[in-house]
């Protein structure tokens, strides 16, 4: 039983499409997250999403926009893709101030 | 502002041998620490965390970790390592109240046989 199970796992797409990749969290979680690990294995957050108050990290291109339906889904969704977004894109949850997170097996998005 | 430093890329060790994965801090006000360890094709899986208590944390297959606020560091550590503990491990830090961790940029362990 998954806990954050993402969708697709794997994206291959051209530059300039518009895409989204789906998250969803069967722990209960409030607090959701997006990241990306570039090519070597850097892991850089790019939101949090707590209770409805969405925190940003300012480096993240504003192509870039969460979206969540409700307590258990955050998507991402990715506007006029460019060749320096291919990475592996990660989903995470937590439970709270102090708990660990949760994260998905990942998205790996190619532009081509 | 919050840091990480895991000074080492890679890790070798010898299977059997202990191991020790270094991290080191940085976090204005009680830090919460974490490590998670990346399988290849995986995310990230929680292993240990330290946030209030004993110093010596104890976690998931066999790994601990001490916490030392003096020298502001949260080594991960394993007495008798095995060819399976090879992966990526992360530290993390965070705040007490914020829901924002820091990670760092990751140390690769690899076990020999």
């Amino acid at each position: 039983d998954t806990a954050v199970s993402q969708t697709p796992k794997y994206l291959v797409t051209q530059m300039g499409n518009d895409k989204s990749i789906k998250c969803e969290q069967n722990l209960g979680h409030d607090t959701m997250y997006w990241y990306k690990q570039d090519s070597k294995k850097f892991l850089k957050i790019m939101f949090s999403y707590n209770n409805k108050e969405l925190i940003i990290n300012e480096t993240v291109p504003n192509r870039f926009s969460p979206k969540s339906p409700d307590k258990a889904h955050l998507n991402l969704h990715i506007n006029s893709l460019e060749l320096g977004d291919s990475a592996v894109y990660f989903c995470a949850s937590s439970g709270g101030d102090g708990q660990p997170q949760h994260f998905g097996d990942g998205t790996r998005l190619s532009i081509l | 502002a919050q840091s990480v430093a895991q000074p080492e890329d890679q890790v070798n060790v010898a299977e059997g041998n202990p191991l020790t994965v270094k991290c080191t801090y940085s976090v204005s006000g009680n830090p919460y620490l974490f490590w998670y360890v990346q399988y290849p094709n995986r995310g990230l899986q929680f292993l240990l965390k330290y946030i209030t208590g004993d110093n010596l944390v104890k976690g998931s297959y066999g790994f601990e970790a001490e916490f030392n606020k003096s020298q502001t560091s949260f080594h991960l550590k394993k007495p008798s390592a095995l060819v399976s503990d090879s992966a990526l491990y992360f530290c993390a830090v965070s705040r007490g109240g914020s829901y924002i961790p820091t990670f760092g940029r990751g140390t690769s362990l690899i076990v020999h046989p």
